[in-house]
């Protein structure tokens, strides 16, 4: 079977720096991903690795260590509007189009 | 260019009731997906599309059927809809990935269900 945890919630305050982590237990890995998902709304599409190393894209980086099931999320130079849940996803090669999400991280971030 | 839409967005049933959930991308996406989300439970994929004219099961397949007679819309069935099928349910797409394992979901707004 497949397993992701991730921390429920998070605080932080404005302008700080925040790291998300996730670990997952899967085979056939193919990918890991991150999503941003606003309280009442669709996911939206964050970062991607494939490989192990960092990712950065402007404030936000993603970090994969394949032998050790670990990702992370850094967002930096926090703002109010990253307030919102992260979620972790994970694709099997061998399982079709089939990606496993975790339960998700809610972060509040406070002025 | 709307994107991924879904139809309804909200929706009240009794149990036993069907109905169908419609989900329609424009950007001549390959791959289609369905995902109901729980409090909790994060997302979890319901069935998927490799393409036209093909479906698979996903994680909890049981008590929905999907079809995608074309590319750019994939329906989701309740033929006898139960209390424990109250839930937000997404629709998502992605196109060919351009790198290995690159595949970006593009999701809809959801359809919030709730079965009475």
């Amino acid at each position: 079977g497949q397993n992701i945890d991730q921390p429920t919630e998070m605080t932080a305050t404005e302008g700080a720096i925040v790291q998300i982590n996730c670990t997952y237990q899967t085979s056939g890995f193919n990918g890991l991903f991150w999503y941003q998902q606003h309280a009442g709304e669709a996911p939206t599409f964050l970062s991607y690795n494939v490989l192990d190393g960092l990712e950065e894209k402007g404030r936000f980086s993603s970090f994969l260590s394949r032998s050790k099931g670990y990702s992370y999320l850094l967002l930096k130079e926090l703002q109010m509007k990253d307030s919102a849940s992260y979620l972790c996803a994970v694709k099997r090669r061998d399982y079709g189009q089939n990606f496993v999400f975790g339960p998700g991280t809610r972060l509040s971030v406070l002025p | 260019n709307a994107g991924v839409t879904q139809t309804p967005k909200f929706r009240v049933l009794k149990t036993g009731q069907s109905m169908t959930l419609l989900c329609a991308q424009d950007m001549n996406h390959e791959y289609m997906y369905w995902y109901r989300q729980d409090p909790g439970m994060g997302l979890r994929l319901i069935h998927y599309s490799v393409g036209e004219g093909t479906t698979a099961k996903g994680e909890v397949p049981d008590g929905y059927n999907v079809s995608r007679l074309k590319k750019q819309n994939f329906l989701l069935g309740l033929e006898s809809a139960a209390p424990s099928q109250t839930s937000v349910y997404f629709c998502a797409s992605s196109p060919l990935p351009t790198k290995p394992g690159y595949y970006e979901q593009y999701f809809g707004p959801g359809t919030r269900l709730t079965v009475t």
